[in-house]
């Protein structure tokens, strides 16, 4: 299936720890993106990829460290979690930066919960 | 104040009414999109419009860009398209990125 893919869908842990979402897509899309969705539901980005070089990086704690290997991979690592990491993470991709004419891919989320 | 605005942020319809969903922006764009989130969680990208409308299957999307609106409508509508509807501006700062609306929970009664 052409999808963008997460691992894990959910995720468990500590307050203080370090954890990795992994995203993939096999769309030959160049751009790929980690938007963040609040409690209140509320989606905001957090860090874009083109060809592998970092485009946005919003206000995001340093604890976040965004990794693309290639242009069809970008993980996201979380240093010392806290709990208002807390929150469903979305991958994304898309052919240009814009979201081209077929607009945004979005893969299913990670639902993250720092206890 | 948020640069994208949705309004209803709730709506409740009875099967087969005409739906409207409105979406306002106060900065210039390149484009204008409407998502959908289903219960589940998944979301899925319905529309980017940069001028006029859109038509897919029973949704129809408009923009003006004088005005900065955007409209999300749906006809005859169905149980099925109970979701949170979003609308994401992309705009320029330095790179394009996208703003997001607060969504519309769309609950439509059989």
């Amino acid at each position: 299936d052409t999808a963008v893919s997460q691992t894990p869908k959910y995720l468990v842990t500590q307050m203080g720890n370090d954890k990795s979402i992994k995203c993939e897509q096999n769309l030959g899309h160049d751009t790929m993106y980690w938007y963040k969705q609040d409690s209140k539901k509320f989606l905001k980005i957090m860090f874009s990829y083109n060809n592998k070089e970092l485009i946005i990086n919003e206000t995001v704690p340093n604890r976040f460290s965004p990794k693309s290997p290639d242009k069809a991979h970008l993980n996201l690592h979380i240093n010392s979690l806290e709990l208002g990491d807390s929150a469903v993470y979305f991958c994304a991709s898309s052919q240009g930066l814009g979201g081209s004419s077929y607009g945004y891919t979005f893969g299913s989320g990670t639902r993250l919960t720092v206890v | 104040k948020n640069e994208v605005e949705q309004s209803p942020q709730n709506l409740t319809a009875q099967e087969g009414e005409f739906i409207t969903i409105n979406c306002s922006y106060s900065v210039g764009i390149s484009a204008l999109h409407w998502l959908q989130q289903h219960p589940g969680g998944g979301i899925v990208s319905l529309f980017m419009l940069s001028s006029g409308k859109k038509k897919h299957g029973r949704l129809i999307a408009t923009i003006n860009i004088q005005e900065k609106h955007s409209s999300l409508h749906i006809t005859a509508s169905h149980p099925r398209d109970s979701a949170v509807y979003i609308c994401a501006a992309s705009i320029i700062q330095g790179a394009q990125k996208l703003v997001f609306g607060q969504g519309t929970r769309l609950t439509i009664n059989p």
